[in-house]
């Protein structure tokens, strides 16, 4: 089945550490996959698309099609980077389904 | 230009009561969906649309009707509500028909005792 899976309900890291959040997925052909950030108060938005290969916020991704891994990394933690982090997978040309998310927390 | 926006934000609704959870967007954005965010589960698809006339079931539709007469609305019906039912719910929507990058709504917040 095709599926998404963040191992890592919250991880907790100091400012200025590296973070990795985690996602694997399942989907037979070639994946189309993002990751979506949502802050504090704030509405659910889209931090980045592997597509883009960019880097936004000082977060990358990279797609691993052997790993089936789309890890979201960043050198060094800001304060601000703490929200709950969500790995989704375009399912079909309809259909982008998400993974469980992660609670980033970073502790100063 | 609102976005997408979703009322109510909050609906404390009894058992078997039945409701509408509304979602209207000003981008003439061809795709729409609704989302239930549940703890540990993420986001699940519950329906969607690709275009006006156009709905079709995702994830987890048992339960809940959709219709799109018009190209900005989306209501979400819960025809007899049951306290699984209690979660946080998304509107979200997309320029083009296939689903791409996906712009949200604040989300609605219902508790059916």
């Amino acid at each position: 089945a095709q599926r998404v899976t963040q191992p890592e309900k919250l991880l907790s890291v100091f400012k200025g550490a590296p973070v990795e959040l985690k996602c694997n997925y399942s989907y037979s052909g070639s994946p189309e996959l993002f990751w979506y950030v949502q802050y504090s108060r704030q509405r659910l938005q889209l931090l980045l698309r592997h597509i883009s290969r960019e880097s936004i916020k000082g977060f990358t991704a990279d797609l691993n099609k052997g790993e089936t891994s789309f890890h979201l990394k960043k050198p060094f933690a800001q304060e601000e980077d703490s929200a709950m982090y969500y790995c989704a997978l375009k399912r079909s040309a309809s259909k982008i389904i998400f993974g469980s998310g992660t609670r980033l927390s970073i502790r100063p | 230009n609102a976005g997408v926006t979703q009322t109510p934000k909050f609906q404390v609704l009894k058992t078997g009561q039945s409701m509408t959870l509304q979602c209207a967007q000003d981008m003439n954005h061809e795709y729409m969906s609704w989302y239930r965010q549940d703890p540990g589960m993420g986001l699940r698809l519950i329906h969607y649309s690709v275009g006006a006339g156009i709905t079709d079931q995702g994830e987890v539709p048992n339960g809940y009707n959709v219709s799109r007469s018009t190209t900005e609305d989306f209501p979400l019906r819960l025809l007899s509500a049951a306290p699984s039912q209690t979660s946080v719910y998304f509107c979200a929507s997309s320029f083009s028909a296939g689903a791409n990058v996906l712009t949200f709504g604040a989300g609605s917040r219902l508790t059916v005792l």
